[in-house]
């Protein structure tokens, strides 16, 4: 199984909310990522966990905040987000974070909309 | 730093036609390269992938790559092409010798097909 999922599938908050996005795998993968990709763009890195651990933020603010519970889960915390901040937000993983080389399996990625 | 350039914004291409898209990349080293496929509003999808040896690679939906080190290319091919195929493809290269380096996607080549 490759599948990685992603709740929810659509949010639209206000400038002022808290709202969380979550992602699971459970292929044993030791690597997940945070994408967020606007419209007719490729997908920009914003973090990467390896082994529960954060080993990569992409000078990402501050109003995102990731966290890793555990190796399957992956949350990406929301709060005081602009309008530009609007997006497809996917979640990908990988068996290991190592010189690029281990192939990355995307969730379906939620659409953020904030109003 | 590893790149890789798609030099087709977008391609349109009748039902049934065969399809090559371009992908060309820049590392001094053997990159490992990738093919993404991803539908309007959909994650992006594992097409094919080389890491090594043969240069001639099958992926899924019937889709292949060549690698040719020489053109520094790593062309993704169709014979017949079907209207689900429209979509939007990505090449992605990472580094082969360096750790911890980000996976880096192409701009995109978004296909259309026509009857």
């Amino acid at each position: 199984d490759t599948e990685v999922t992603q709740t929810p599938k659509h949010l639209v908050m206000g400038m002022t909310n808290k709202k969380s996005l979550k992602c699971e795998q459970h292929m044993g993968h030791r690597a997940m990522y945070w994408y967020k990709q606007k419209a007719k763009k490729p997908p920009e890195l914003m973090f990467v966990y390896s082994y529960e651990k954060l080993s990569i933020n992409e000078s990402v603010p501050s109003r995102f905040s990731p966290e890793c519970p555990n190796s399957s889960l992956l949350n990406l915390h929301l709060h005081a987000l602009q309008p530009e901040d609007s997006a497809l937000y996917l979640c990908a993983s990988s068996q290991a974070w190592t010189s690029g080389s281990y192939e990355q399996y995307f969730g379906p990625g939620t659409r953020l909309t904030v109003t | 730093a590893q790149s890789v350039t798609q030099p087709d914004i977008h391609i349109t291409v009748s039902e049934g036609a065969s399809l090559e898209l371009r992908c060309n990349y820049s590392y001094g080293a053997t990159p490992y390269l990738f093919w993404y496929v991803q539908s309007p509003g959909q994650g992006l999808q594992l097409l094919l992938k080389y890491f090594s040896g043969d240069t001639l690679v099958q992926g899924i939906k019937g889709f292949e790559a060549e690698f040719k080190r020489s053109q520094s290319s790593f062309n993704l091919r169709k014979p017949s092409v079907h209207w689900s195929d429209a979509a939007e493809y990505f090449c992605a290269v990472g580094a082969s010798n360096s750790g911890n380096t980000p996976l880096v996607f192409g701009k995109g080549t978004r296909l259309s097909v026509i009857a």
